[in-house]
């Protein structure tokens, strides 16, 4: 059974640019979550969603933003960037449910220079 | 919203000995606590969880504890072994109806010393 895939795994950018990021979840899982660690801030929650909804948003800024595919598929969107984003942006793989596992991918290392 | 506690943040031990994280929760409505254990340049790894419905797991040399009165869990790692070296974090769910979020600790870097 794969795992949770994120790509790409490395990234440099400017600031002032924007990236894509993506991640696929684990086959039949329907809930993505997205993840922001930095060694100052920890894993902080970026949003999550569910059959293509936007459950739920963490506190960023509207720069950040995402979305989620009919195959359960997702991506997120930094704009703008600033050298504060440089960070790994995990995602996570849920059934959808409250209590139960959530499983995440390598990451993707972003940095701006 | 939920807020994780989690203690120590660094946690040197000889190589055979015990290991013990703890964490610390806010919101009484949580009922599942996640620990994961993340390797340098790799993503998080559930190693093992509790529900709210059991006062302990154990999973080979590894068992998780669980108080809902005092609103604390705690991972224990038994004979460590180098491989066992790694950051451990505790997590507890956002009781937000309709979504998963899991509100992490900050982690503790365990180093194993053989």
């Amino acid at each position: 059974k794969a795992g949770v895939t994120q790509t790409p795994r490395y990234l440099i950018k400017t600031r002032g640019q924007q990236v894509t990021l993506s991640c696929s979840p684990i086959s039949g899982h329907r809930s993505v979550s997205w993840y922001q660690q930095t060694p100052g801030q920890g894993l902080q929650f970026l949003f999550e969603y569910f059959s293509e909804t936007q459950r739920n948003k963490g506190n960023f800024p509207g720069r950040f933003s995402g979305r989620q595919f009919s195959n359960s598929r997702s991506e997120m969107n930094v704009s703008t960037l600033e050298l504060g984003d440089s960070a790994l942006y995990l995602c996570a793989s849920n059934k959808g449910g409250g209590d139960t596992e959530a499983f995440f991918g390598q990451g993707t290392r972003l940095t701006v220079v | 919203g939920e807020n994780v506690e989690q203690h120590p943040s660094t946690l040197s031990v000889q190589e055979g000995d015990s290991a013990v994280i703890k964490c610390t929760y806010s919101d009484s409505a949580s009922n599942y606590f996640p620990w994961y254990k993340q390797e340098l340049g790799k993503g998080p790894q559930l190693i093992i969880d509790i529900r709210s419905n059991v006062g302990e797991k154990k999973d080979q040399r590894i068992a998780v504890t669980l108080n809902k009165t005092a609103k604390h869990f705690s991972l224990h790692i038994t004979e460590t072994q180098p491989e066992d070296s790694a950051v451990y974090f505790c997590a507890a769910p956002h009781s937000g109806a309709g979504s998963y979020q899991l509100t992490f600790g900050k982690g503790t870097k365990l180093s194993v010393i053989p």
